[in-house]
Parts: C-alpha cells; structure tokens; sequence
C-alpha cells in the first residue's frame, strides 16, 4: 500500500541553524500539507501546498519556514534559523483531491526535530 | 485557540465493550469531521469521517455521531480490541479553510485483556 515517507527520522540542530525536512508524498497526490505537534500538545497545521504554491498557511509558519517541491517526488519544508521552540514533531501528509468527503490526508511516520 | 476539544485524556476498556470517544467544537463553519488514531513514532492514521450534512457514519467497528445543534461528536468502537489501543484524535475543517486541518488534543484508548 502506497505510503507518505519522511527522512530523517529524528533530527538534532543547534538554536539558528537551518534545516531541512524531507518528504515523498504518495505519487498521484496532488496536495501537500505540513503538521507539527510539540510535545504533549495537539497536532497543529502549518501549510497546505498545491500547484507548486502554498494555498494556505497558519500563523506559525512565518518568514522563517518555506516549503518547496524541487522534483516530481520530493516535497521539503526548510526552518531558515531555528528556534527553541521549534522542537516538534514534524509531520507531512498528502492528499489525492481536494475537499472530497470520500478522501483524506495521509500522514507520514514524522521527523522529530530537537533545537538545542 | 480550542476550536476542536477533547476533554477527556484518557480512557480505559475492557476488550469486548463499546469505547465511546467525545469531541466537541466551536466553530459553527466546520462541515467535515474526521478521527485519526495514532500510534507512539507513527503519523496519525485516518479512521472515519462524517461530513455536516450526516448525522451518522459507519465503518465495520467504527461508528461516527455528530450532532450539529450541540457541536459534538462521537466515535464508537464495538466491539473494541486491543490493538485499538491508541491516541485518537478529532478534526475538523470549515469551508473557509478548505485545506486545513483542526486537530483536537487527543484521547488516549487503553483496551484491557
């Protein structure tokens, strides 16, 4: 069964570095998403991505994170100069359609990215 | 910001009765309704959804109630096992944000032997 696969698995970065995090959505997807959940809290959307732009963002992702789709397969969201508080598990999901009630978003495993 | 709740954290079941998972909501845009169960290192995994002009899905064990007057919704799982020992979490999506998902904070499900 096609899945969404994520890499790396955990991730260790000093405050103001930047990183980058990996994503195959499944092929015939044609919506990206990013999610993030710190711990103990719930998962937080942060951006929608479709056509090769964001079609939606939340408050979070600010001037430091960008996402991008540089080939046909990959889909990466970039922290510019991370934060403490950036320390979450990241999570990617695609989606086949758009508002579909017979279709969802599906998640990938997730990177856990510690600041320090 | 607590559009989408769950207020109970946890709940235990004996294998065999019915789990009864709640959910409630504030946004009167929301009109699509998911539950997602997710297990320790793993990204949550879809399990049933429910659009606003439903009041009632159903998937093998897994039966979704929503009721829109209250804004609250339910997930019921009969007969429950214990692989569906899990977090699961309510989510919804309002005709505004097409895209986006509200995530609630979770109910953790222990089914005991």
């Amino acid at each position: 069964e096609p899945e969404v696969t994520q890499t790396p698995s955990h991730q260790v970065t000093q405050m103001g570095q930047e990183v980058i995090l990996r994503c195959v959505p499944i092929s015939n997807h044609l919506y990206f998403y990013w999610y993030r959940q710190i711990l103990g809290q719930k998962v937080e959307f942060l951006v929608s991505f479709y056509n090769n732009e964001i079609s939606e963002k939340s408050e979070i992702f600010d001037d430091q994170f960008s996402v991008e789709r540089p080939d046909g397969s990959n889909f990466t969201l970039k922290i510019r100069s991370t934060k403490l508080e950036d320390s979450a598990m990241y999570f990617c999901a695609s989606s086949p359609l758009h508002r579909d009630p017979r279709e969802t978003q599906y998640f990938g495993p997730g990177t856990r990215l510690l600041v320090l | 910001d607590q559009q989408v709740k769950q207020n109970s954290p946890s709940l235990s079941v004996q294998e065999g009765r019915i789990s009864i998972l709640n959910c409630d909501y504030t946004n009167s845009m929301f009109d699509y309704f998911l539950w997602y169960k997710k297990y320790p290192a793993e990204g949550p995994t879809f399990l049933i959804s429910i659009s606003s002009i439903k009041d009632k899905n159903e998937d093998g064990r897994f039966t979704v109630f929503l009721n829109k007057s209250a804004k609250h919704l339910s997930l019921h799982i009969v007969p429950s096992q214990p692989g569906d020992s899990a977090v699961y979490f309510c989510a919804a999506s309002d005709t505004g944000t097409a895209s986006k998902l509200t995530f609630g904070t979770g109910t953790r499900l222990q089914v005991t032997l």
